[in-house]
């Protein structure tokens, strides 16, 4: 079974920095390229990085571009978003899926306040 | 960026019935794109993949059509348990960007 843990989300001050993982199981994790996509607070669905499976390929939203890098350890199975200068735009849930967008975590909170 | 435009932004139907959403791109896309279903507290479930797919457990009363550019997600038969908000995501290229979600509600 595809299993998708997300940490490392929390309450944290404009301008600061938070690192989010996402760790993976049930499935060939260095096989499948893998997304980070966010929701905020009574707003839809916006997909933020993906990742290709040997990370050659990268690819961010504008809105994120610059502030948010996505990377990968696949010999621990997880995926990482490091997230800098944060806004309080950026206050959302953030999920992190797989491949073509097939499989979801339960996703982590991210509050972005001073 | 490729624009998905959802229709309609919301509706009431009543057990059993019959419904359509629509999920309109800007530009083609083939036939890459999914719908999701998202209720409150749970994470989105994929409910159709690459246009016409049923995905893993999904009940064999939702289906995924396209014509052209419109998409569209079909419930044969209303049941309750499919009030729930629902996205279309264009996968042809990056950014990946998704509908702006239709919200389904019982009548």
């Amino acid at each position: 079974e595809v299993q998708l843990v997300e940490s490392g989300g929390g309450l944290v001050q404009p301008g600061r920095s938070l690192k989010l993982s996402c760790l993976a199981s049930g499935f060939t994790f260095s096989n499948y390229g893998m997304n980070w996509i966010r929701q905020a607070p009574g707003k839809g669905l916006e997909w933020v990085a993906s990742i290709s499976s040997s990370s050659s390929y990268i690819y961010y939203a504008d809105t994120v571009k610059g502030r948010f890098t996505i990377s990968r350890d696949n010999a621990k199975n997880t995926l990482y978003l490091q997230m800098t200068s944060l806004r309080s735009e950026d206050t959302a849930l953030y999920y992190c899926a797989r491949g073509e967008v097939q499989d979801w975590g339960q996703g982590v909170m991210v509050t972005v306040s001073s | 960026d490729i624009q998905l435009t959802q229709s309609p932004s919301s509706m009431s139907a009543s057990l059993g019935d019959r419904v359509s959403l629509t999920c309109q791109s800007s530009q083609g896309i083939g036939n890459y794109l999914s719908w999701y279903q998202h209720k409150p507290g749970k994470p989105p479930k994929p409910m159709i993949y690459y246009a016409t797919n049923l995905a893993d457990g999904v009940p064999s009363r939702f289906s995924g059509s396209r014509s052209g550019s419109d998409y569209s997600l079909t419930i044969s038969s209303l049941e309750s348990e499919d009030t729930a908000i629902y996205y279309c995501l264009q996968y042809d290229e990056y950014p990946y960007t998704f509908g702006a979600g239709t919200k389904l509600e019982l009548k």
